[in-house]
């Protein structure tokens, strides 16, 4: 069954500090994953891309790595801020149908204190 | 920032009412989706669209309907609404297939009373 699954399901840090969350899927067969952000009521907001060949891509202070062979990817937020605070989804795409359908995980809920 | 809209923002209204969400996109994007969003749940595809006069239903059953009569327009309505329809409804497009990064508006938080 094609899941996509995040750790944490939420987490607390303070401004200035680095984090990681996770992403593990077994969506197969893989075409892309990407990382989006949401902040609250509003629609996710796409972040990174990274395709089977990728093993890093950095948009500013969010870096995504992507292991293809163990189908796990985890983004990186460097020096956190407030307006970090929000819901970060991780959304693999398949290349079994023509939809090319998306699996997306939970999101892992990010709140950033002063 | 996405040119894609959806209104109402919010809307609550009372049990058999008929509604429309409103889509609107100026990319002059092909495909078209609709999903729904519950709290700290995962997002469910409900429509879909490839283009003009195609609409399609994705993996979560819905009791609503859409149209794509015009290439920037895919409203979704509810015949008559219930609690259970109670939700966030996101809407999204994007340039060619799904493959490629999909633009969500800001979405409609819908109440049913």
């Amino acid at each position: 069954k094609n899941q996509v699954e995040q750790s944490p399901q939420s987490l607390i840090i303070l401004e200035g500090k680095n984090c990681t969350l996770q992403c593990n899927y077994t969506v197969s067969p893989f075409s892309n994953l990407r990382w989006y952000k949401q902040d609250t009521g509003r629609g996710p907001v796409s972040l990174t891309i990274m395709t089977f060949s990728e093993n890093t891509k950095s948009n500013g202070r969010y870096t995504a790595t992507l292991d293809a062979d163990t189908k796990q990817s985890s983004l990186h937020i460097t020096a956190s801020q407030l307006s970090d605070s929000a819901s970060y989804i991780c959304v693999v795409t398949d290349r079994g149908s023509t939809l090319g359908r998306l699996y997306f995980g939970r999101g892992t809920q990010l709140t950033v204190w002063p | 920032e996405a040119d894609i809209y959806q209104t109402p923002r919010y809307l609550v209204i009372g049990t058999g009412k008929k509604i429309t969400l409103e889509c609107s996109q100026t990319m002059g994007h092909d495909k078209m989706y609709w999903y729904q969003q519950d709290p700290g749940m995962e997002l469910h595809l409900i429509h879909y669209s490839y283009g003009v006069n195609s609409t399609e239903k994705g993996d979560l059953s819905s009791e609503s309907t859409v149209s794509r009569i015009r290439t920037e327009h895919f409203p979704l309505t509810l015949e008559s609404a219930r609690p259970s329809h109670t939700s966030q409804y996101l809407c999204a497009s994007s340039e060619y297939a799904s493959e490629d990064t999909q633009y969500f508006g800001p979405g409609t938080r819908l109440t049913v009373l």
